[in-house]
């Protein structure tokens, strides 16, 4: 079964507005990453973030981790038209097992 | 490294027909992982393997299903006897062994059972 769980399931902007996703977790993780994909299409990796880190930045993209809450946030700032995707986040144990959420579907209207 | 990739994209088959799917993983990645993935659904683990060695399968991978990676490169997935529920997206992923690797993911197979 998943492990991680997004929040919201969808979600609707307009072009410029930032967008905010959230994913929670069960277990320990050694890191967790952010993929994206787009309808129809595989997944692509987005950002990582270790176990022991608290935030990274990537160009437009800030993740946080918390791992007392075992929750983790996606920020995208300053959305445009082509992020509109779905997201998920993905935790993986020490055994190096991937986890996938259940995803955040994004829209941004230009 | 022309990336993931799998065969066929698209697959139509009739209930009780057995189907097979290829994956071709980037060349230097020794782990290769197979999911499913229904509509409005995150990926589903089903199995991966390290090299040639099947190091471990999901209870969702039931005795139809069947994964090879024969001389540790690319990678089959064989479902006998297809069932309607067996209808989904089937992705492949590869990655570096050790830690903090993020996964390269195939285009995908999506598989329509009749």
């Amino acid at each position: 079964s998943q492990q991680g769980e997004e929040d919201p399931q969808a979600l609707s902007i307009q072009e410029g507005e930032n967008a905010t996703m959230n994913c929670s977790y069960k277990t320990s993780i050694n890191n967790l990453q952010w993929y994206r994909q787009n309808s129809g299409r595989g997944l692509v990796h987005l950002i990582l973030i270790r176990s022991n880190e608290r935030e990274k930045h990537s160009g437009r993209l800030r993740v946080t981790l918390d791992t007392s809450k075992k929750s983790s946030s996606l920020l995208i700032t300053a959305s445009r038209a082509a992020d509109t995707a779905s997201y998920f986040c993905a935790t993986v144990d020490t055994g190096n097992q991937f986890y996938f959420g259940t995803g955040t579907s994004l829209t941004v209207i230009p | 490294d022309t990336g993931v990739s799998q065969d066929p994209r698209h697959k139509i088959t009739k209930r009780g027909q057995n189907v097979t799917f290829r994956c071709d993983p980037i060349s230097e990645h020794n782990r290769l992982y197979w999911y499913r993935q229904t509509l409005g659904q995150g990926p589903e683990f089903l199995t991966y393997f390290q090299n040639e060695a099947q190091l471990e399968k999901s209870r969702l991978l039931s005795d139809r299903f069947s994964a090879e990676r024969p001389k540790g490169s690319f990678s089959t997935l064989e479902i006998q006897r297809t069932e309607q529920g067996d209808s989904a997206m089937y992705l492949c992923a590869s990655t570096r062994t050790g830690t903090d690797y993020e996964q390269y993911f195939g285009p995908g197979t999506r598989l329509t059972v009749t």
